[in-house]
């Protein structure tokens, strides 16, 4: 079994929507969560980055973190084509600088 | 206002040959990561480099090498390439410390293609 699960997609939704997408970890130690945005043919950019459990807004952009049920989720509200990409998971440890990523998310956001 | 730097963006090589991989970073990071992506499997860790002419095994490291000479430098080297080494090659860099505070800086890839 994998440390971090990801659900594939592709998750196509209308533009406007709002797009919810999770991540599920195995391993408590983590205490460090973050998302990456990919575009096809790009390297990874950091979106969100949260400490512990609670959550983040950033503009358009929520992240969750619930360590008791080891789930982390990401929403995007009123989504864009422009949002149209791959969506990844990633988390650290306590000590230590290394990631460990979920497989990502494909998200197509229809106009 | 590049940040992370790979020397090739697609790469097409033979069986046996020995392949490197460059990634440079002018952000002064102290750590360097190799990962490579396939469809399904997501992004595994192959080596990463806290310092200077340091290395440590990630999660993926047979087959492969690496060399940091340099801060900015980090080189993937494949001793002998084999077909089940094409991927998508990714480089990373991050800000020192004992906690992910910072997240990766990611290189925009390199496409490397075994025949």
């Amino acid at each position: 079994q994998k440390e971090v699960e990801q659900d594939p997609g592709p998750l196509s939704v209308p533009e406007g929507a709002i797009v919810s997408l999770n991540c599920t970890y195995s391993n408590s130690a983590f205490q460090y969560f973050m998302w990456y945005r990919q575009y096809s043919r790009k390297g990874p950019e950091l979106l969100m980055y949260t400490y512990s459990s609670g959550n983040k807004e950033d503009g358009r952009f929520t992240a969750q973190v619930d360590k008791s049920s080891k789930y982390i989720s990401l929403f995007i509200r009123d989504s864009q084509p422009s949002d149209s990409a791959t969506y990844l998971c990633a988390m650290g440890k306590a000590a230590g600088n290394k990631l460990t990523f979920g497989g990502g998310t494909r998200v197509l956001v229809k106009p | 206002d590049v940040k992370v730097t790979q020397s090739s963006r697609y790469l097409v090589k033979r069986t046996g040959e020995k392949v490197f991989l460059e990634c440079v970073q002018d952000m002064d990071h102290e750590n360097m990561f190799w990962y490579r992506q396939d469809p399904g499997l997501g992004l595994r860790l192959i080596y990463f480099s806290y310092d200077v002419k340091m290395k440590e095994k990630g999660d993926i490291p047979e087959g492969y090498s690496v060399s940091r000479e340099k801060k900015e430098r980090f080189s993937l080297i494949l001793e002998s390439a084999s077909t089940n080494q094409t991927s998508m090659y990714l480089c990373a860099s991050s800000l020192y410390g004992r906690t992910p505070n910072y997240g990766y800086t990611f290189g925009s890839g390199t496409r490397l293609t075994v025949v």
